[in-house]
């Protein structure tokens, strides 16, 4: 598709339940970052994935949070026994390959998907 | 010390008045700058990219400051539809990108 497609859009779950939210990236882009904005927040970094490198988690919250990518292409974020605190919009986006320098190609400008909002109960 | 941080605002400015955020970074080896703009219950999208030399799209105008570590977004001639959060975004080398919490923009009539 011609844009990051995120799904589902919506979820309400109950708390102790498994989640797992799904994120296409455009296709050719190597990088595919998940962040999380609770409501009125900012975006708080998730996790990373750049090509063929370990992933950056660096900003999983828990062990109950995870992410797998397959290759360079789909990637989907896995929420366990999910607590009210994870309820948020969780945002997919992807890049081509990072550069070093001030953005002079299209290189590390994001594109983001519309987002998974999950309310847990 | 949060590695971005922005003044999360909101700024109430009437339409046509001129408005300057600035966002503030901690790590000095950072070399890759943005501005992002979110409107509400929306996803973000990149307003521009910001370049060392200074540049300027339309109305915006983006600086970098690397002695002071900030970037600033100066927004001439507001409009309403100027109204959103300003995020922006940092990065080093091929690290990730990191967002600060973004700025509030009021524009009213």
């Amino acid at each position: 598709g011609a844009g990051v497609s995120q799904s589902p859009s919506n979820k309400v779950t109950e708390k102790g339940k498994d989640v797992e939210l799904r994120c296409d990236p455009i296709s050719g882009h190597t990088a595919l970052y998940w962040y999380r904005q609770r409501l009125g927040q900012g975006l708080e970094f998730l996790i990373y994935f750049q090509g063929n490198s370990a992933p950056d988690k660096s900003g999983l919250p828990s062990d109950r949070f995870s992410a797998e990518r397959t290759g360079e292409s789909v990637s989907t974020l896995t929420i366990q026994r999910t607590q009210q605190e994870d309820s948020a919009v969780y945002l997919c986006a992807s890049s081509h390959a990072t550069q070093t320098g001030t953005g002079a190609s299209g290189a590390n400008v994001l594109t983001f998907g519309a987002g998974s909002r999950l309310t847990v109960l | 010390r949060k590695e971005v941080e922005q003044d999360p605002g909101p700024f109430n400015v009437p339409e046509g008045a001129t408005v300057a955020f600035n966002c503030t970074y901690s790590n000095s080896a950072s070399q890759s700058f943005f501005w992002y703009r979110q409107d509400c219950r929306k996803e973000p999208k990149l307003l521009m990219s910001v370049y060392s030399s200074g540049n300027e799209d339309g109305r915006f105008t983006a600086q970098l400051n690397r002695a002071s570590q900030y970037i600033s977004l100066l927004i001439r001639d507001s409009k309403l539809s100027d109204s959103a959060t300003y995020l922006c975004a940092v990065r080093k080398g091929f690290q990730k990108l990191v967002f600060g919490t973004g700025t509030r923009l009021l524009v009213s009539p």
